[in-house]
């Protein structure tokens, strides 16, 4: 079954206590990114990727750091989380296509608490 | 950046009902998708639709990217339907509308 898969999906933890959010896609995508939702603010991108060893900031990059080693991983790595990182994350991917379609899959999400 | 809005913001709807969401972009795109966010928070793809029609089931949409627009039809409305539909122009840097909640009544 093709997917998008995060882990954990709920996670509460502690202001300055590192943590990885992990992201794996079986559908050999070139494109994987990372997304934050909020109350009154929607969903904003945090990372992207467009392939291995390639990435670039989106909308909202300060706090977090991502790699992409591997074609289907790209894990969402936060060193030092504070509180204004608490919210609701999704990784997403797709496929640049021959056909030119490009249609994002998203993963189920992290809920993700920094007290 | 460009700015994206979403029209209207909240949307109740009598199932069977039809209606049409709108999606203005402020600025030319050589792509758009929208998304529906389930009331369980998952998000999935119905449309990667550039320019021009597409149609699934009851679900059709239709860009005019030189005016800067996208429209998402629904038809025959189901209770299934209830949550929030988001546009999205572009593509690497992925800007998303603020949605459109919507409610379908049984």
């Amino acid at each position: 079954e093709a997917q998008v898969t995060q882990n954990p999906r709920y996670l509460i933890t502690v202001t300055g206590k590192k943590l990885t959010v992990t992201c794996s896609q079986n559908m050999n995508h070139e494109y994987m990114s990372w997304y934050r939702q909020d109350p009154g603010l929607g969903l904003r991108q945090i990372y992207y990727s467009m392939n291995v060893e390639v990435t670039d900031k989106g909308d909202v990059p300060e706090g977090y750091k991502v790699s992409r080693k591997e074609k289907r991983n790209f894990p969402l790595i936060l060193e030092s989380p504070s509180p204004n990182q608490t919210s609701l994350y999704f990784c997403a991917s797709s496929s640049f296509g021959n056909l030119g379609s490009y249609e994002q899959y998203f993963g189920p999400g992290t809920r993700l608490t920094v007290t | 950046g460009i700015q994206v809005e979403q029209s209207p913001p909240d949307l109740i709807l009598q199932e069977g009902a039809n209606s049409t969401l709108r999606c203005n972009f402020s600025d030319s795109v050589n792509n758009l998708q929208w998304f529906h966010q389930n009331p369980w928070g998952q998000l999935i793809n119905l449309f990667y639709i550039p320019s021009g029609t597409k149609q699934n089931g009851r679900l059709s949409a239709t860009t005019v990217a030189t005016e800067r627009y996208s429209l998402l039809y629904i038809s025959s409305s189901q209770t299934t339907d209830s949550g929030v539909y988001f546009c999205a122009p572009q593509l690497f840097k992925t800007i998303f509308g603020a949605g459109t909640r919507l409610f379908v009544k049984a």
